[in-house]
């Protein structure tokens, strides 16, 4: 079993939808982190979150640290919001190095 | 602005030579990552060094050769003893360990090797 798991894996949706991306983790983090990577692009830092919940435009992230999940939330999704998201999950080595752990990815694709 | 520079953001070679990608920040850290992803699957740990003139090997070593002479400075070479090396690397950075730490990403370069 991974360590950082991603749902779903592939995502269809029609412009308009709110869409839910979810992210379990079984590892003690620091932070947890949401990345987005355009087909053929790099990678974009959307959030980072130790509590609580962050919104950035129609973005919103949330971490409940207890059950060990995070979710990431798109309102009124757009074609341009296509892409793969990627959890990552930070943990903080004392003595040791910190380690990032990364989930598999969901795949969006927002249709008209 | 801080940040990490990976560059270049692609890259073609041809196959049995050695290429190197570059990763630098200007943000101070210690810790620097290097990731590789394939498609369909996560991010993984190549390389990392925690602190000038060391670094340690990752989950995935084989193939790939580092160096960190400057606390800026953390480029990753691909030899040819590296059977897949098409694929899109990711290089990162991590403050001082403490709670509620942010990493830092590149923005990764797409290898392709013909």
């Amino acid at each position: 079993k991974n360590e950082v798991e991603q749902s779903p894996q592939n995502l269809t949706a029609q412009e308009g939808e709110f869409i839910t991306i979810n992210c379990s983790y079984s590892v003690g983090i620091s932070a947890l982190h949401w990345l987005q990577q355009h087909p053929g692009g790099g990678i974009v830092s959307l959030f980072m979150l130790s509590s609580g919940k962050k919104k950035h435009g129609r973005l919103i992230a949330t971490i409940n640290i207890q059950e060990k999940h995070s979710s990431l939330h798109i309102t009124a999704s757009h074609p341009r919001d296509s892409a793969v998201y990627i959890c990552a999950a930070l943990s903080y080595g004392t003595g040791t190095a910190s380690k990032l752990t990364f989930g598999t990815g969901t795949r969006l694709q927002v249709t008209l | 602005d801080g940040g990490i520079t990976q560059s270049p953001k692609y890259l073609f070679r041809k196959e049995g030579q050695n290429v190197t990608l570059s990763c630098e920040q200007n943000l101070n850290h210690d810790a620097m990552y290097w990731y590789r992803q394939d498609p369909g699957q996560g991010l993984r740990l190549i390389y990392y060094s925690q602190i000038v003139n060391d670094f340690q090997k990752g989950d995935i070593a084989e193939g790939y050769s580092v160096s960190r002479e400057k606390k800026e400075s953390f480029p990753l070479t691909v030899t040819s003893a590296q059977k897949n090396p098409t694929a899109f690397y990711l290089c990162a950075s991590i403050p001082p360990g403490r709670a509620n730490t942010e990493a830092f990403f590149g923005q990764g370069t797409r290898l392709t090797v013909v």
